[in-house]
């Protein structure tokens, strides 16, 4: 079984900090991983995904993600938030050989400060 | 391009009621898939179309939802009779490519259903 941990509720940060947000997963054999961001009254929009090659992901916005395998994280990352960006993102995994549903984490709420 | 539409965007029903829920996934999608978010958890998997048939119902929690892509076009999930536990955010997500290493899912704005 394929399971995923966001183990912050909320995490907050100021404008022009680093923003971090954790995720960690467990799935047999290699993943496929994802980061979406909800916005109030909003769906789930696509930021990146991992599917091979280079560990660092870049995707929409400005956000990145690590891809470590040894320590089966991939955290995403923005250099300098903004008070946009404050929202409820979630991590998600799909195994390799277990077809295409996705497994997501609880969801970790951001909010940025001004 | 138009993205996932869900209708409606919130339904308030008492228990015992049937709910219909619908999605139109982005034009040319075969992939579509049903996922919903109960009490703040995890969003969890319901089930996947390929076209108009069921390639992965695993997550289907009971015999009380019923979905269905008539046409291989929109989907409908009824819930018939719905029950407390129901209550949730119910996402619609699809995607174009065949091979899964490629494959996105895009999602629609959820459906927010309250069963009292």
């Amino acid at each position: 079984a394929q399971s995923v941990a966001q183990p912050e509720d909320q995490v907050n940060v100021a404008e022009g900090n680093p923003l971090t947000v954790k995720c960690t997963y467990s799935v047999s054999g290699n993943p496929y991983l994802f980061w979406y961001v909800q916005y109030p009254n909003r769906g789930l929009q696509f930021l990146l995904k991992y599917i091979t090659g280079d560990n660092l992901v870049k995707g929409s916005y400005g956000f990145e993600a690590e891809f470590n395998k040894s320590q089966t994280s991939f955290h995403l990352k923005k250099p300098s938030a903004l008070v946009s960006d404050s929202a409820l993102y979630f991590c998600a995994v799909r195994a390799r050989a277990a077809g295409n549903k996705l497994t997501f984490g609880g969801g970790t709420r951001v909010l940025v400060k001004p | 391009e138009a993205g996932v539409t869900q209708f409606p965007s919130h339904s308030v029903i008492e228990k015992g009621q049937t709910v219909t829920l619908r999605c139109d996934p982005i034009s040319g999608h075969d992939n579509l898939y049903w996922y919903r978010r109960v009490m703040g958890k995890e969003i969890k998997f319901l089930l996947h179309f390929v076209k108009e048939s069921k390639q992965d119902e695993s997550g289907m929690p009971n015999n009380r939802f019923l979905a269905e892509r008539t046409g291989g076009t929109y989907s409908t999930l009824k819930v018939q009779p719905a029950e407390l536990e129901d209550s949730g955010v119910y996402f619609c997500a699809s995607s174009q490519v065949a091979r899964t290493s490629e494959e996105t899912q895009y999602f629609g704005p959820g459906t927010r259903l309250l069963v009292l």
